[in-house]
């Protein structure tokens, strides 16, 4: 059984490029929430996709977007990079619950990104 | 809106001994508590989940917590060290419907010979 995938695994870029951030979720999922963790930090909630939308969103920027596939796998999108934005981007998976909650979310690897 | 606070950025603890990490959290309705442990270089495991029901909850590798409502507090302990113990260990809390997890600033967990 697959768990939660992500690539690359590394990434490098320069300022003011853009980036995507693939994620496969682990079978039988639905749901795939991206998450920030900066150097030293905690991870911070960026959104959630489920039925290819997005249905929450933490405090970040519109400079970062996604997408969900009918496959459930999804996508992070960040245009104009900052240096700020340099950390480890977690994806997150988990099956929508019929009372509407999510409870476990399984971690992929996450894909660390460095801005120059 | 809710909030997690891990006491101690850094515990360090002699094998075999108790290890106890500490969690507070704030939030207006009843929480979700988890903790997740990550080893260098690797995203996040799920050791353990409080969401209804018993308050002493089981994990893996022989961690376990209690939820306390009236401390507001979810604290984490394994009663005996091992090396393999070693890595950063984050608190997080949810609530129903929120489907997003709030996480605290992590303790790092040195295990010493």
């Amino acid at each position: 059984d697959a768990g939660v995938t992500q690539s690359p695994t590394h990434l490098i870029k320069t300022r003011g490029q853009q980036v995507t951030l693939r994620c496969s979720p682990k079978s039988g999922h639905d749901t795939v929430s991206w998450y920030q963790q900066a150097l030293g930090q905690g991870p911070q909630f960026i959104f959630q996709y489920y039925e290819e939308e997005e249905r929450q969103r933490g405090n970040f920027p519109d400079r970062f977007s996604g997408h969900q596939f009918p496959n459930y796998s999804s996508e992070l999108n960040v245009n104009a990079l900052l240096l700020g934005d340099s950390a480890l981007y977690l994806c997150a998976s988990s099956l929508k619950q019929t009372s509407g909650a999510s409870y476990e979310q399984y971690f992929g690897p996450g894909t660390r990104l460095t801005v120059t | 809106a809710q909030s997690v606070t891990q006491l101690g950025s850094h515990v360090s603890v002699s094998e075999g001994a108790l290890v106890l990490l500490r969690c507070n959290y704030s939030s207006s309705v009843p929480p979700y508590l988890f903790w997740y442990v990550q080893y260098p270089n690797q995203g996040l495991q799920l050791l353990l989940k409080y969401t209804t029901g018993a308050t002493l909850v089981k994990g893996i590798n022989g961690f376990e917590a209690e939820f306390k409502k009236s401390e507001t507090s979810f604290h984490l302990t394994k009663p005996s060290a091992h090396m393999s113990d070693a890595a950063e260990y984050f608190c997080a809390v949810s609530v129903q419907g929120a489907q997003k997890l709030v996480f605290g600033q992590g303790t790092r967990l040195t295990i010493n010979p």
